[in-house]
Order: structure tokens, then sequence, then C-alpha cells
């Protein structure tokens, strides 16, 4: 079974841009989580969707916006792009959300994005 | 709310050295928790994980147990390899809530 994958895996953008990263999940997996990654605040929780509609949002400005396609596929957007964006951005999928049966989560490798 | 505390790296041991990784938790409910681990250049994958209280998980050799009463969940492992470097992360997940990560411990095995 493929597992969660993720494009691009590297990106470099200048400050004021804009980005969309993709996340396909494990197949038969309905919910896609979107964390942050950087050295100094480690890992932080973005979104997270289910079934198309987003059940979780973490503490992040408007800029960040996320979506989920009916073959539970997501994308993330990032406006007006800030050095501080610079990250690695980590997708998850799991079947279910929260305290449902299969909720554990499964990684992919992630997209690099790099602000100038 | 719900957080994670673990022990500061980065931690450098020998080969077949033990390992003793801590980690802490706060939070509502009955969490279930997670260890994970990241490689250089990927993503994490699920080392081990716990739901409820006195279970153990265990995988590669990598144990940890579930301790409500000291709301704790330390990873260990008997015996490490060079291979088993890499950054370690604590993680709970509690109800709805989405999961919570430690800050992460580096572990670097020399042989």
């Amino acid at each position: 079974k493929a597992g969660v994958t993720q494009t691009p895996r590297y990106l470099i953008k200048t400050r004021g841009q804009q980005v969309t990263l993709s996340c396909s999940p494990i197949s038969g997996h309905r919910s896609v989580s979107w964390y942050q990654q950087t050295p100094g605040q480690g890992l932080q929780f973005l979104f997270e969707y289910f079934s198309e509609t987003q059940r979780n949002k973490g503490n992040f400005p408007g800029r960040f916006s996320g979506r989920q396609f009916s073959n539970s596929r997501s994308e993330m957007n990032v406006s007006t792009l800030e050095l501080g964006d610079s990250a690695l951005y980590l997708c998850a999928s799991s079947l279910g959300v929260g305290g449902q049966g299969g909720s554990e989560q499964f990684f992919g490798p992630g997209t690099r994005l790099t602000v100038l | 709310g719900n957080s994670v505390t673990q022990m500061e790296g980065p931690v450098t041991l020998s080969e077949e050295a033990f390992l003793t990784i801590n980690c802490t938790y706060t939070a509502t409910g009955y969490p279930s928790l997670f260890w994970y681990v990241q490689y250089p250049g990927e993503g994490l994958q699920l080392l081990l994980k716990a739901t409820k209280a006195d279970d153990k998980g265990s995988n590669k050799g990598f144990e940890a147990t579930y301790r409500k009463e000291t709301t704790s969940f330390h990873l260990e492992k008997g015996s490490v390899q060079v291979s088993d470097s890499a950054v370690y992360f604590c993680a709970l997940r509690s109800g709805n809530t989405p999961l919570v990560f430690g800050k992460g411990t580096r572990l670097s095995v020399i042989a």
C-alpha cells in the first residue's frame, strides 16, 4: 500500500509570494492533518480535515488555509509569504479523527519550504 | 490544555548502551500516547503507542509503558545501534484534539 505522498518535496519562494502544497493520503484514509516543523518551535498543528470538513484548526494566521477534496487529497496554501514561514510542512493521514478507531496518524516525507 | 514535556537533547550513546528518553504529559481525559521517530531528511514514523493506563507499547526493541499515576511514557531500549540515531518525539492525543508533540530528543549513537 502506498504511503502518504507530498508534492513538491522542496520549494523556494520569495517574500510576498503565495504557495500551495499538496498531500495525497493513504488509500482509504479520510482524515488529513497538516503540521509545521521548525527548529525553534518544533512541530505545530495547522489543521485537520475529515470528509472535506475542517475539524480542527491550530493557532496560525489567516494567511494559512487548507482544503480537502472528495478523494481525500488535501492542499494547504500560504499567502503573502514571510521569512518565518520557512519550515518543513508535514502531512499526516488517518482512517478517522480523534477518539475514533483508526485515528493513528501516518506521516508523509514533508515539503521543505524556503522563503527568501 | 494538553502538553508534552520530554528530556532535552542531544543524547549521545555508545553502541549497545541502554537508552532512556523521559516523557511526561498533561492532558484532559484519557489520552493515547505515542512515540514517533524522524530520521534525517524524512517525515515522522510511528514507533510505538499505548492507548490506556499500564499498556506497554513495543517495536524494534523499543518499549514504553503508559503510567497514569506519574503521567509518564518513557522510551527505553536495552541496546542501541548506530542505525537508531534519529530524533524521537513523544506525543499525545485526547478525544478529538489534534496530536500534541514534545520538542524532540536527538539521539546520536557512536560505534
